[in-house]
């Protein structure tokens, strides 16, 4: 299986300065295609996880600009800019290119 | 507006059968593949397993011996059965709609493990 291995944050973050969120894969997500086969999601507390970002840096429907995605092959991350109250939660990686689907641990996200 | 809600038992006993529904509304299962996927208390995210929009399966091999997955697409119903539950299958289980990622995901049913 590939394994996917979050970075944590150094909370709390405060509102209104940015945070990165780091995710590493063990097999490069990068397909012959040119895609790289990424995922990333919000879990807010109590709630169902939300498509954030998918093919590592397009933005989901609906989903801020604020929220932008980057990597390599086997590094990733995930950035917000200008953090504010409702982006708390626990952030996690997902990759699609081999099954079974796996996900990251998560990285949890508290606002100062 | 596509909605997706789970239902099951709540407590099941160890050794015995888990089954769970899947309701959607808004989107075609002969279009849209469902996936399951569950998350133990303050743990991350495990996907159990996959029906395809022409009925085709794919399961997490970890958990493939125990697992089925099937539908009726006349009810826009989606069915998880797991079968020799432990005490470590307690969890908050999901269903989510997409191929590569999960666009719409269910407000989960919660399936406690215990005598």
């Amino acid at each position: 299986d590939v394994v996917m291995t979050q970075g944590a944050l150094p909370n709390p973050v405060p509102s209104g300065e940015s945070a990165s969120i780091t995710c590493q894969s063990s097999k490069s997500l990068l397909h012959s295609n040119g895609k790289t086969y990424l995922n990333w999601y919000l879990q807010r507390p109590g709630q169902s996880p939300q498509l954030l970002i998918y093919w590592m840096s397009t933005r989901a429907s609906g989903v801020s600009d604020r929220f932008s995605g980057s990597g390599s092959g086997t590094d990733f991350t995930l950035k917000i800019s200008s953090v504010e109250a409702e982006d708390v939660g626990v952030y996690y990686c997902q990759q699609f290119l081999d099954y079974p689907r796996t996900f990251g641990g998560g990285t949890k996200l508290e606002l100062k | 507006q596509v909605q997706l809600k789970e239902s099951g038992p709540g407590l099941v006993q160890p050794s015995q059968t888990l089954s769970l529904t899947c309701t959607v509304s808004g989107l075609s299962l002969t279009s849209n593949s469902i996936n399951w996927i569950r998350q133990p208390p303050g743990k991350g995210l495990e996907w159990m397993g996959v029906i395809w929009s022409n009925g085709g399966t794919d399961y997490n091999s970890a958990i493939k011996s125990r697992l089925s997955i099937s539908r009726d697409t006349s009810k826009s119903q989606v069915f998880l059965k797991m079968n020799s539950l432990q005490t470590e299958d307690t969890a908050m289980y999901f269903c989510a709609s997409g191929n590569w990622w999960f666009a719409y995901w269910g407000q989960g049913t919660l399936v406690t493990v215990s005598s």
